[in-house]
C-alpha cells in the first residue's frame, strides 16, 4: 500500500523554466492538497481538491497551477520557475481524516 | 495574526522525562486538532489527534484541548532520543488545515 506517491523526490531547475509535480493517492480519498514548506514559515497550502472536478486556493497560490486529473492524481504547476519557489513540496491527501503526506519534492530554482 | 502559532524551541529535555509542547490558534469555529512529527528532511506523520476538550492519551503521548483558551498541548512521557524532531501542531478550520512553525525538540541521552 503505497500512501501518497509524489514524484520526482528532487529536481533543479534555472529560473523561468517550467515543471510539473506528479503527485497520486491509493487510499481512495477525495481531498488533495498542495503544501511547500520553509525554513522559519511552516507548511503553507498553495491549492486544494475538495473533490474531484474541483479546485481553491490555499494561502500562496501565486505563481502555480493544479490539475486534478482524476481522484487519484492531483498535479502542481510551476509555468515560470523564479528562486522564490526554491523550497519543499509536499502533496497530502484526506476523508474527514488526518492529512496523509507523500514523501515530498525537493526543488531548487538557481 | 497567526491562525496557529507554536514556539519554536529548540527545546532539550533529558532522556525519560517528560516533554511538553504548546499550541494556540485563533479561529474558534475550528473543529479538529492534530500533532504531527517530522524528522529532518522527511514528511509529517501523525501522531495524534482530538477533536474534544480534555485529554487523550496514546501510549506514551497526550494530547490536551482547551477550546474557551484556544489551546493544544502535547506531552511525551519518558522521551526517547529517537522522539527528537520538530513538532507541528495542525488545526482544520472547515475543509483547510492550518500548521504552526513546529517546535523543535531534542532529547539528550
Amino acid at each position: 500500500n503505497a500512501g501518497v506517491t509524489q514524484t520526482p523526490k528532487f529536481q533543479v531547475l534555472k529560473t523561468g523554466q517550467s515543471m510539473t509535480l506528479q503527485c497520486a493517492q491509493d487510499m481512495n480519498h477525495n481531498s488533495m492538497y498542495w503544501y511547500r514548506q520553509d525554513p522559519g514559515m511552516g507548511l503553507r497550502l498553495i491549492y486544494y481538491s475538495a473533490s474531484e472536478g474541483t479546485t481553491d486556493k490555499g494561502e500562496v497560490p501565486n505563481g502555480y497551477n493544479v490539475s486534478r486529473l482524476n481522484k487519484r492524481e492531483f498535479s502542481l504547476r510551476l509555468e515560470s520557475a523564479a528562486p522564490s519557489q526554491t523550497s519543499v513540496y509536499f502533496c497530502a491527501s484526506r476523508n474527514n481524516s488526518p492529512l496523509h503526506f507523500g514523501n515530498g519534492t525537493r526543488l531548487t530554482v538557481t | 495574526q497567526k491562525e496557529v502559532e507554536q514556539n519554536s524551541g529548540p527545546l532539550s529535555v533529558p532522556e525519560g522525562a517528560i516533554a511538553s509542547l504548546n499550541c494556540t490558534y485563533s479561529d474558534r469555529g475550528s473543529q479538529s486538532f492534530f500533532w504531527y512529527r517530522q524528522y529532518s528532511g522527511k514528511s509529517p506523520e501523525l501522531i495524534m489527534s482530538i477533536y474534544s476538550n480534555g485529554d487523550k492519551e496514546d501510549g506514551r503521548f497526550t494530547a490536551q484541548l482547551n477550546k474557551a483558551s484556544q489551546y493544544v498541548s502535547l506531552l511525551i512521557r519518558d522521551s526517547q532520543p529517537s522522539d527528537s524532531a520538530t513538532y507541528l501542531c495542525a488545526v482544520l478550520t472547515g475543509n483547510q488545515f492550518y500548521f504552526g512553525t513546529g517546535t523543535s525538540l531534542t532529547v539528550i541521552p
